[in-house]
């Protein structure tokens, strides 16, 4: 039980399609970050938000977003969905004074 | 790009025999930690190693940083079917984490 939870589990989409996938993070933790997990792969560095700002981008085009509200929670937007976009998405929150990550369960999702 | 290494990728053990996986990486990073991944969950952190030539032991887990601090190693001893899972390494960036490729563990009863 690591307090960070995420919605949707699973979700199918088409290509071209947006997706918005969710992230709860724990009280007090106001660092998220999200990666994206290839199947078979470690996962990738999208990008991480400190305070409601985004403060760190990995190799991931325009297409991919997000925001993070005051209540501690994140969204991860996807727009012009590709097949390659299919992946688990995972959440990360980074604790107070340890600085540990920690991960939600992951948003599966496959694109058609 | 990915910018560590793990090896083996698949790593397939009867129970009770012992093990080990490497992490290696041509970057040098501040911290290493590792995490293990079981299937339909996000990784879990496991140990963060610092110091270069620090060791640090988990059990039956022993998790080594390389005094370069580019590379690390963990050993299983008497690997048990609850060690299954995904071991990722991950050298520590500015404002994320690089991740290894992964080894997928399975220990045979």
């Amino acid at each position: 039980e690591t307090g960070v939870t995420q919605s949707p589990t699973h979700l199918i989409k088409t290509r071209g399609q947006q997706v918005t996938l969710r992230c709860s993070s724990q009280s007090g933790h106001n660092t998220v970050s999200w990666y994206q997990q290839a199947l078979g792969q470690g996962p990738q560095f999208i990008f991480q938000y400190y305070r409601e700002e985004e403060n760190g981008r990995g190799n991931f085009p325009p297409r991919f977003s997000g925001l993070q509200f005051p209540n501690y929670s994140s969204e991860l937007n996807v727009n012009a969905l590709e097949l390659d976009d299919s992946a688990l998405y995972l959440c990360a929150s980074r604790g107070l004074y340890t600085g540990e990550l920690f991960f939600g369960e992951g948003s599966r999702l496959t694109v058609l | 790009t990915q910018l560590l290494e793990q090896s083996p990728q698949f790593l397939s053990i009867q129970e009770g025999e012992n093990l080990t996986v490497y992490c290696n990486s041509s970057s040098v990073f501040s911290s290493l930690q590792w995490y293990r991944q079981e299937p339909g969950e996000g990784p879990v952190l496991l140990v963060t190693v610092v110091t270069g030539g620090e060791v640090k032991k988990l059990k039956r887990l022993t998790f080594q940083f390389g005094d370069a601090r580019k590379d690390s190693s963990l050993h299983i001893t008497a690997a048990q079917p609850g060690d299954t899972g995904l071991y990722l390494c991950a050298g520590d960036g500015a404002n994320n984490l690089f991740f290894g490729t992964g080894t997928r563990l399975t220990v045979i009863p």
